[in-house]
């Protein structure tokens, strides 16, 4: 168990619906990190937040969109989902902004129908 | 921004050879260069790292070595066993700016007994 929780493991949905992703980050650690992982891709960074605001900003889409709330967990949102989306969704986590001690998630598999 | 190129994208090896993954990254500021090491369906795992003021670092059958004037990075893995079957990812990010690592595409290690 790394300590980086995330949340539902698995998740199958229909096109055009919404999605909520959920991770808790390693106690102690302040910045999240959304990563995807499409079949045969690397890992595509989506977005940061640090103790509650977006630090950094990556290839994330318009219909995408996520927050760290105030106990450090942070949520990942998609909506108007197409197939195309269908992917391993990793959350990571580190003690601050420029720690590079990065700890992964098992991920969230989305499947979209 | 950053680019990472990871090379080969497969590598086929028997069991006791070693093995050699190399990447080159576009950023001279880039000053930390970690990899990781993936099973199926399962989270990345950080293995080794190297920071831009070492040429190279050991730890037991893996080693990472870094040549910053051509900026490149390799890992080696000795001995293989075949639980190093994986797939492996180099990274490379850089304080004073982004903090986020650029990752590679990866590259599957399969170990043959």
């Amino acid at each position: 168990d790394s300590g980086v929780t995330q949340t539902p493991k698995h998740l199958i949905t229909a096109t055009g619906q919404r999605v909520t992703l959920r991770c808790s980050p390693r106690s102690g650690d302040l910045s999240v990190y959304w990563y995807q992982q499409s079949l045969d891709q690397g890992l595509q960074f989506l977005i940061q937040y640090y103790n509650g605001e977006e630090r950094a900003k990556g290839n994330i889409l318009e219909r995408f969109s996520a927050q760290q709330f105030p106990d450090l967990h942070s949520e990942l949102n998609l909506s108007s989902l197409e197939l195309g989306d269908s992917a391993l969704y990793f959350c990571a986590s580190s003690a601050g902004p420029g720690d590079y001690g990065y700890t992964f998630g098992s991920g969230t598999r989305l499947t979209v129908v | 921004g950053e680019n990472v190129e990871q090379h080969p994208s497969t590598l086929s090896v028997q069991e006791g050879d070693s093995a050699v993954i190399k990447c080159t990254y576009s950023d001279s500021a880039s000053n930390y260069f970690p990899w990781y090491k993936q099973e199926l369906g399962k989270r990345p795992q950080l293995i080794i790292d190297i920071r831009s003021n070492v040429g190279e670092k050991k730890d037991q059958r893996i080693a990472v070595t870094l040549n910053k004037t051509a900026k490149h990075f390799s890992l080696h893995i000795t001995e293989t066993q075949p639980e190093d079957s994986a797939v492996y990812f180099c990274a490379a990010s850089a304080t004073g700016g982004s903090y986020i690592p650029t990752f590679g595409r990866g590259t599957s290690l399969i170990v043959h007994p």
